[in-house]
């Protein structure tokens, strides 16, 4: 099985601040990752896919980069909105998801 | 708008069994694979399984091969997973979800219904 590692686990940030989160996968997954935001209480909604590709109606401050084992998520400016859990997935061979990064306001 | 909504999930006795079922709206359901992800309480997504638009391929996670089935039926736009041999650590919320596609060959999950909960416990 690939495992999908994220970092960190959570973070604490401010409105404006530029965010950074890590997906590190246990083998080369080309470029078959995505990028999910989960508010609590509702379903993930999917923002990235294809390592760097956005999702149709998803805020261009949300980009994806990355290729092979290391992936990153960037949101260059956060918005209140934007507090949430992001998760990484693998969609190489069969599917996995990483642990989850919690983003919440300091 | 694409519409899930999931029913059937609800508290069974470990070694019980649950079938959950997802109709879909607003879209042309014959033209998409779908999944089932879970979420234990407090954790991270868990892929479970996943069916082809006309049945015939159908992938599972290892840890509920022989005890789950995934099945759809296409003339009614509805999925199901039906469970058997259900543990504590299968409690979770369970997500229908589509599963987009394009000529890149990246699959991802694009419309998530709202979620139904099982609860396996004694």
């Amino acid at each position: 099985d690939i495992q999908m590692t994220q970092s960190p686990s959570s973070l604490s940030a401010s409105v404006g601040d530029r965010v950074t989160i890590t997906c590190r996968a246990s083998q080369s997954i080309s470029n078959y990752l995505n990028w999910y935001q989960q508010r609590p209480g509702k379903a993930p909604k999917l923002l990235i896919y294809g390592a760097s590709s956005l999702q149709s109606g998803v805020p261009s401050r949300f980009s994806g980069s990355g290729s092979g084992t290391d992936f990153t998520l960037t949101i260059s400016s956060l918005q209140p909105e934007d507090f949430a859990t992001y998760s990484c997935q693998q969609t190489y061979t069969f599917w996995t998801f990483g642990q989850g990064t919690r983003v919440e306001i300091k | 708008e694409v519409q899930l909504v999931e029913s059937g999930g609800g508290l069974v006795q470990p070694g019980g069994s649950l079938r959950l079922s997802c109709a879909g709206y607003g879209f042309r359901f014959t033209s998409y694979w779908m999944t089932w992800v879970r979420q234990a309480p407090g954790k991270g997504l868990e892929w479970v399984a996943n069916i082809k638009q006309d049945g015939s391929e159908k992938y599972y996670v290892e840890s509920v091969k022989g005890r789950f089935t995934i099945s759809r039926d296409n003339a009614e736009k509805s999925l199901y997973l039906q469970m058997n041999s259900l543990r504590a650590e299968d409690t979770a919320v369970y997500y229908c979800a589509t599963v987009a596609w394009d000529s890149s060959g990246w699959y991802r999950v694009e419309s998530w219904g709202q979620g139904t909960l099982v609860t396996v416990s004694s």
